[in-house]
């Protein structure tokens, strides 16, 4: 089946700067969308969704951007602190697709630096 | 509220055992799903619950992998024989409905010898 991917695997930011982890998904048919934290030895921590009638959705220092025109997803994580430090799973989902259930990508590695 | 509970953290077999993995996830939650993460990939469907029934299990390896959710609420992932590749992390998680956020629990490091 289509899946999601991931643009770099590794992402690495100074302390205090603002991060960007991009993602490109495949299936045009995709309507919903997950952005997830998983810190070692955890379970995937839910950060952030948009739905795809939207194009931008701000959190607590995180904003997630869609961009249906191209199938590209990015997160924004603003003044990165030491506990951002994590990999970075975007997911997606056809909420008409049925049987289909989530599907993540290969996720980003992102690095403070201090 | 209480997150997704799993059992046990960790697990070492040696392959042809069998294994059981135990999951208990949010009250209220009809919806469970199984996932298997290798290291550095991103988590990977083997099934999702609808309460008792398994709506997809497209992706569950059916000849050594079986699962159920008796009453709708815990559920248990067992491997009847285990095999070297079957070592990685397994992953529970619930949600309100299909297309609402996923909840996970903190997985089952499986280590197959």
């Amino acid at each position: 089946g289509e899946s999601v991917g991931l643009h770099l695997p590794t992402l690495s930011v100074q302390e205090g700067d603002n991060s960007i982890i991009n993602c490109a998904y495949s299936n045009s048919a995709s309507d919903y969308f997950i952005w997830y934290k998983q810190e070692s030895g955890k379970g995937p921590q839910f950060i952030i969704d948009i739905r795809s009638n939207m194009d931008k959705r701000q959190g607590q220092r995180v904003t997630v951007l869609l961009n249906k025109t191209v199938k590209h997803l990015s997160l924004q994580i603003a003044a990165t602190q030491p506990g951002d430090s994590a990999v970075y799973f975007c997911a997606e989902i056809d909420s008409g697709g049925g049987a289909d259930g989530l599907t993540f990508g290969k996720g980003t590695h992102l690095i403070i630096q201090p | 509220e209480a997150g997704v509970v799993q059992s046990p953290r960790y697990k070492i077999i040696e392959k042809k055992q069998p294994v059981a993995f135990w999951c208990n996830p949010i009250s209220g939650h009809n919806t469970l799903y199984w996932y298997l993460q290798n290291l550095g990939q991103g988590p990977e469907l083997l099934i999702r619950y609808e309460n008792e029934e398994a709506v997809d299990d497209s992706q569950l390896p059916k000849d050594r992998f079986s699962a159920e959710r008796l009453k709708g609420v815990d559920s248990t992932l067992k491997i009847q024989p285990a095999e070297l590749g079957d070592s990685a992390v397994y992953l529970c998680a619930s949600s309100l409905s299909r297309v609402s956020p996923l909840h996970f629990g903190n997985g089952t490091r499986l280590t197959v010898t």
